[in-house]
C-alpha cells in the first residue's frame, strides 16, 4: 500500500493564482481531511470529509474549497491565493473520525508571494 | 470545541534522561488521546494512543497516562534515544485539534 500520497511537494504561486493540492489514499478509508501547519500552531483543520460526497468545514476554511467524488481522493483547491496561505499543507484518512488514528501524508510546501 | 494545550514548547534532555509532554484538553468528551510524532519533512505519526476506559498505556520506552477528572494526558518517553529528536503533537480528535506540538531534542 501506498498509504496517503500527496503532490506536489513543493509549490510557489504569485498572489491570485489558483491552483489544486492533490490528495489520494488507497487504503478503503472513509475519512479524509486537510490540515495546514504553521510554526508554532500546530495542525489546524481546514476541511473534512465523512465520505463520497460529503464534506465539511473545519477551523479555517475561508479561502479554500474540497469536493470528494471518490473514497480515494479528496483534492484540496485554493481559488485566489494569497500571502496568509504561505503553509504546509498535509492530508490525512482514517477509518473514521473522531476515534481512529489518522494516516498523513508526505505534505505540500506552498509558498505565496 | 475543543481546546487542547500542550506544553512545554520545547524540551531539551540529555541522551537516557527522560522526557514528559503535557496536553490539557476541554471536552470531556473525548474518548481517544493519540501522541503523533513528526520527523523533519514527514508528516505526524501516531505513536502511542489510549481510549478513556484505561489509565495507562505502554509500548517498550514510550508510555501515555490519562487523567480524565483533571482533563489532561501525558506522553512519557523513557530512556531517551537520538532518535526520538523530533515534534510530538498531541490531538483530541473528537474535533480534530491539535496541541502545538513540541519540539524535543536528545543531546548526546
Amino acid at each position: 500500500n501506498a498509504g496517503v500520497t500527496q503532490t506536489p511537494k513543493f509549490q510557489v504561486l504569485k498572489t491570485g493564482q489558483s491552483m489544486t493540492l492533490q490528495c489520494a489514499q488507497d487504503m478503503n478509508h472513509e475519512y479524509m481531511s486537510w490540515y495546514r501547519q504553521d510554526p508554532g500552531m500546530g495542525l489546524r483543520l481546514i476541511h473534512y470529509s465523512v465520505g463520497a460526497g460529503i464534506t465539511d468545514q473545519g477551523e479555517v476554511p475561508n479561502g479554500y474549497n474540497v469536493s470528494r467524488s471518490t473514497t480515494e481522493d479528496f483534492p484540496l483547491r485554493l481559488l485566489s491565493a494569497a500571502p496568509s496561505q504561505t503553509s504546509v499543507y498535509f492530508c490525512a484518512s482514517s477509518y473514521g473520525p473522531g476515534e481512529d488514528t489518522q494516516y498523513f501524508g508526505p505534505g505540500t510546501r506552498l509558498t505565496v508571494l | 470545541g475543543e481546546n487542547v494545550e500542550q506544553h512545554p514548547s520545547t524540551l531539551s534532555v540529555q541522551e537516557g534522561d527522560s522526557a514528559v509532554i503535557k496536553c490539557t484538553y476541554s471536552d470531556s468528551a473525548s474518548n481517544y488521546f493519540p501522541w503523533y510524532k513528526q520527523e523533519l519533512g514527514k508528516g505526524p505519526q501516531l505513536i502511542i494512543d489510549i481510549r478513556s476506559n484505561v489509565g495507562e498505556k505502554k509500548d517498550q520506552r514510550i508510555a501515555v497516562t490519562l487523567n480524565k477528572t483533571a482533563k489532561h494526558f501525558s506522553l512519557h518517553i523513557t530512556e531517551t534515544q537520538p532518535e526520538d529528536s523530533a515534534v510530538y503533537f498531541c490531538a483530541a480528535p473528537n474535533d480534530m485539534r491539535f496541541g502545538a506540538g513540541t519540539r524535543l531534542t536528545v543531546k548526546p
